[in-house]
């Protein structure tokens, strides 16, 4: 069975770092292009990160560039996403959802998110 | 960056009644549009990709259509277990984006 578990969420104050994790089990997981997705409290989705299946292009949104690193470890299944300088609006439910993907002339070309794990819950707050 | 507006935000429907969501995207994406389902307190399921391509395990009630900047997710039939909050996103560009969902209550 296809299967993403993510792990590491907690309370953590503002200026603060957290490292979330993401098992992946049941397919190639290198094979696949791994992103971040977070959806605030009564919120709608929002774009993170993503990552190629070799690790050698990474991607982020603007609202969290220079603050947070993506990352993964093919030996281990696993993906892993790095928060340092933590803000109140980064409180949220964070997934991981896992989805082919391919270059063409602009880049990496993520596709649908196909599958994607329980979630994590990160609270920024004093 | 690429926003996504759906419409409506929020829609009561009866069972067997057929819904349409629609995405409206600010600039042609060819098909790379694809529709989610989330039930509370769940994880987002993809429902169909590239615009109208069936996902398997999906009800064949959940369809698909659109290209360039107008997209249709359509519930023929609703059932009970379809109440949930539906979300368009695109891969055509980065930053990756998502419409801001339409909730689809059962009456």
């Amino acid at each position: 069975e296809v299967q993403l578990l993510e792990s590491g969420g907690g309370l953590v104050q503002p200026g603060g770092s957290l490292r979330l994790s993401c098992a992946a089990s049941g397919f190639t997981f290198s094979s696949y292009a791994m992103s971040w997705v977070r959806q605030a409290p009564g919120k709608g989705l929002e774009w993170v990160s993503a990552i190629s299946g070799s690790g050698g292009s990474t991607y982020y949104a603007d609202s969290v560039k220079g603050r947070f690193t993506i990352s993964r470890d093919n030996s281990k299944n696993t993906l892993y996403l790095q928060m340092n300088s933590l803000r109140a609006e980064d409180t949220a439910v964070y997934y991981c959802a896992k989805s082919p993907y391919y270059y063409d002339s602009s880049g990496l070309r993520v596709e649908a998110f196909d599958i994607w794990g329980q979630g994590t819950m990160v609270t920024v707050s004093s | 960056e690429i926003v996504l507006t759906q419409s409506p935000d929020f829609q009561s429907v009866t069972p067997k009644e057929k819904v349409t969501i629609t995405c409206r995207a600010s600039q042609s994406i060819g098909s790379s549009l694809h529709w989610y389902q989330q039930k509370p307190d769940q994880s987002p399921k993809l429902l169909i990709k590239y615009a109208s391509q069936s996902i398997s395990g999906v009800p064949s009630r959940f369809s698909g259509s659109g290209s360039g900047t107008d997209f249709t997710l359509t519930i023929n039939s609703l059932e009970a277990e379809d109440a949930a909050t539906y979300y368009c996103h695109q891969s055509s560009s980065l930053p990756l984006t998502f419409g801001q969902g339409t909730k689809v209550e059962i009456k």
